[in-house]
C-alpha cells in the first residue's frame, strides 16, 4: 500500500538557518504530493503541493520538489523564521479512485529559536 | 467564507464511556473526512462520506465507532465504549466534490483516562 516517510524531529534550528526535511514516498501509480503544516492549536493547512513530476511546489519561502526517480519530496527553506515553528506533514494523494484518500508520514517537529 | 468547523475542541472520559464529536463542513462540500491524529503520528483516515453516503470506511474500527451524516452536511462521529488507546485528535476535512483539495477544522483533541 502507499506510504510516507519523514525525518525523525524534533528539529531545532536559530532563525535565519537553512531547513531540511526529508520525506520520501511508496505508492503505486502516479500520486500527487503536498506538504502540510500543523500550528500549535490549529488544524492541518495546506503549504505546497506537486502533482508531476519535476513539478516544483512553493509557498511562504518553503520548497520542495517532486523527485520520480527518487521518489522524494523534500521540504527545504532558506532562512527559517521563529514563527514557522510547527509540525510538518508530508502526505501523498494516489491517483487512482475518486475519493482522494490523503496518506501521511509522521510529522516533524520544528523549533525555531530567535 | 468560513471553514470546517468542529466541537468540542478538547474532551476528557475515562475508559468505557462514550462519547461523540461534531463537525460542520464548509458550506456545498459534498465530501466530508474523518481522521484519527495520534500523537506523534500522522491523521489516519477513519471513513469518508460523500453527501450522506459512505464512500470508505475500511479503517473504523466498527465495533466501537461510528459515524453519520444524515442529512449530508454535518457529521458526527461516536466512540462506544472508549479505550485508553483512542486518545488522540479527531480531525475532520471537506471538499468540494468537484476539487481535489481537503481543507481541515481544528480538530477534537481527546484524552481517555
Amino acid at each position: 500500500g502507499d506510504s510516507v516517510t519523514q525525518m525523525e524531529g524534533p528539529v531545532t534550528l536559530s532563525e535565519e538557518a537553512f531547513l531540511t526535511i526529508n520525506c520520501t514516498y511508496t505508492a503505486t501509480g502516479y500520486p500527487s504530493l503536498f506538504w502540510y503544516v500543523q500550528y500549535p492549536g490549529e488544524g492541518l493547512q495546506l503549504l505546497l503541493k506537486a502533482t508531476k513530476a519535476d513539478d516544483k511546489g512553493s509557498n511562504k519561502g518553503f520548497e520542495a520538489t517532486y523527485r520520480k526517480e527518487t521518489t522524494s519530496f523534500h521540504l527545504e527553506k532558506g532562512s527559517v523564521q521563529v514563527s514557522d515553528s510547527a509540525v510538518y506533514f508530508c502526505a501523498l494523494r494516489n491517483s487512482g479512485g475518486s475519493n482522494y484518500k490523503l496518506t501521511f508520514g509522521k510529522g516533524t517537529l520544528l523549533t525555531v529559536n530567535p | 467564507e468560513a471553514g470546517v468547523a468542529q466541537s468540542p475542541r478538547y474532551k476528557i472520559i475515562e475508559k468505557r464511556q462514550s462519547v461523540a464529536f461534531w463537525c460542520n463542513p464548509i458550506s456545498g462540500h459534498a465530501t466530508l473526512y474523518w481522521y484519527q491524529q495520534i500523537l506523534g503520528q500522522g491523521p489516519k483516515l477513519l471513513i469518508q462520506f460523500q453527501n450522506n453516503g459512505v464512500v470508505d470506511d475500511s479503517q473504523l474500527p466498527k465495533d466501537r465507532f461510528s459515524a453519520e451524516r444524515l442529512k449530508g452536511v454535518d457529521s458526527t462521529l461516536k466512540i462506544q465504549p472508549a479505550k485508553l488507546e483512542d486518545s488522540a485528535v479527531y480531525l475532520c476535512a471537506s471538499r468540494r466534490v468537484d476539487g481535489a483539495r481537503q481543507y481541515f477544522g481544528p480538530g477534537t483533541r481527546l484524552t481517555v483516562l
